[in-house]
C-alpha cells in the first residue's frame, strides 16, 4: 500500500518555465490537498478537491492550477514560475472532512 | 493572519523529560485538531488528534490536553526518546475541508 505518491522529489525550474508536480493516492480517498511549506511558515493550502471534478482554492492559490479528473491523481501545474515559488510542496489525502490528512513525501522545487 | 498561533519555535529536553509545546486560536467553529510529527526529507505524519467535546487524550506516551475556554492545546510528550526529535505541527480545521497549521516546534531530545 503506498499511500501518497508525489513525484518529482527534487526539481530546479528556471523564472518563467512551467511544470506540473504528480500526486496520487491508492487509499480511494474523496479529498485531496495540495500544501507548500516555507521555513518558520508552517504549512500553507493552495488547493483542494473534494472529489473528482472538483476543486477550489486555498490560501495562496495565486500562480497555480489544479485538476481532478479521477479519484486518484491530483496534479499540481505551475505556468510561469518566479523565485517566491521557491518551496517545498506536499500533497496529502484524507477519507472525508473531519479526518487526518495522510501526506506524501514532499517536492522540494527551486526557481531560479 | 496566523489562524493557529504555535509556541515555542524551538524546544531542546533531556531524554526522559516532558516537552509540552503550545498552540492558540482564535476561531470557535475549529471543531477538529490534530498534531502532526515530521521528520527532515519526510511529510508530516499524523500522531494524535482531539475534538472540543473532551479536555485530554492519550495515545501512547503522547498526550493532548484541550482548552476550550482559552481557545488553547498543547501536546505533552512523555518519557521523550532521541527519536522523538522532530518538527511538530499542531492544526485546526472547521468541519475538515481546510485545516490551519501552526508554525511548526522543532523538538531535539538529548540522549
Amino acid at each position: 500500500n503506498a499511500g501518497v505518491t508525489q513525484t518529482p522529489k527534487f526539481r530546479i525550474l528556471k523564472i518563467g518555465q512551467s511544470m506540473t508536480l504528480q500526486c496520487t493516492q491508492d487509499m480511494n480517498h474523496n479529498y485531496m490537498y495540495w500544501y507548500r511549506q516555507d521555513p518558520g511558515m508552517g504549512l500553507k493550502l493552495i488547493y483542494y478537491s473534494v472529489g473528482a471534478g472538483i476543486t477550489d482554492k486555498g490560501e495562496v492559490p495565486n500562480g497555480y492550477n489544479v485538476s481532478r479528473s479521477t479519484t486518484e491523481d491530483f496534479p499540481l501545474r505551475l505556468e510561469l514560475a518566479a523565485p517566491s515559488q521557491t518551496s517545498v510542496y506536499f500533497c496529502a489525502s484524507s477519507r472525508s472532512e473531519g479526518y487526518g490528512y495522510t501526506f506524501g513525501s514532499g517536492t522540494r522545487l527551486t526557481v531560479v | 493572519q496566523q489562524q493557529v498561533k504555535q509556541s515555542p519555535q524551538s524546544l531542546i529536553v533531556q531524554k526522559g523529560g516532558i516537552p509540552i509545546i503550545n498552540c492558540a486560536y482564535e476561531n470557535t467553529a475549529f471543531d477538529y485538531f490534530p498534531w502532526y510529527q515530521q521528520f527532515p526529507g519526510k511529510g508530516p505524519a499524523l500522531l494524535i488528534a482531539i475534538r472540543p467535546d473532551v479536555s485530554e487524550k492519550k495515545e501512547g506516551r503522547f498526550t493532548i490536553s484541550f482548552n476550550k475556554s482559552a481557545k488553547q492545546f498543547s501536546l505533552h510528550i512523555m518519557d521523550s526518546q532521541p527519536g522523538d526529535s522532530a518538527t511538530y505541527f499542531c492544526a485546526a480545521s472547521n468541519h475538515g475541508n481546510q485545516f490551519y497549521f501552526g508554525t511548526g516546534t522543532s523538538l531535539t531530545v538529548i540522549p
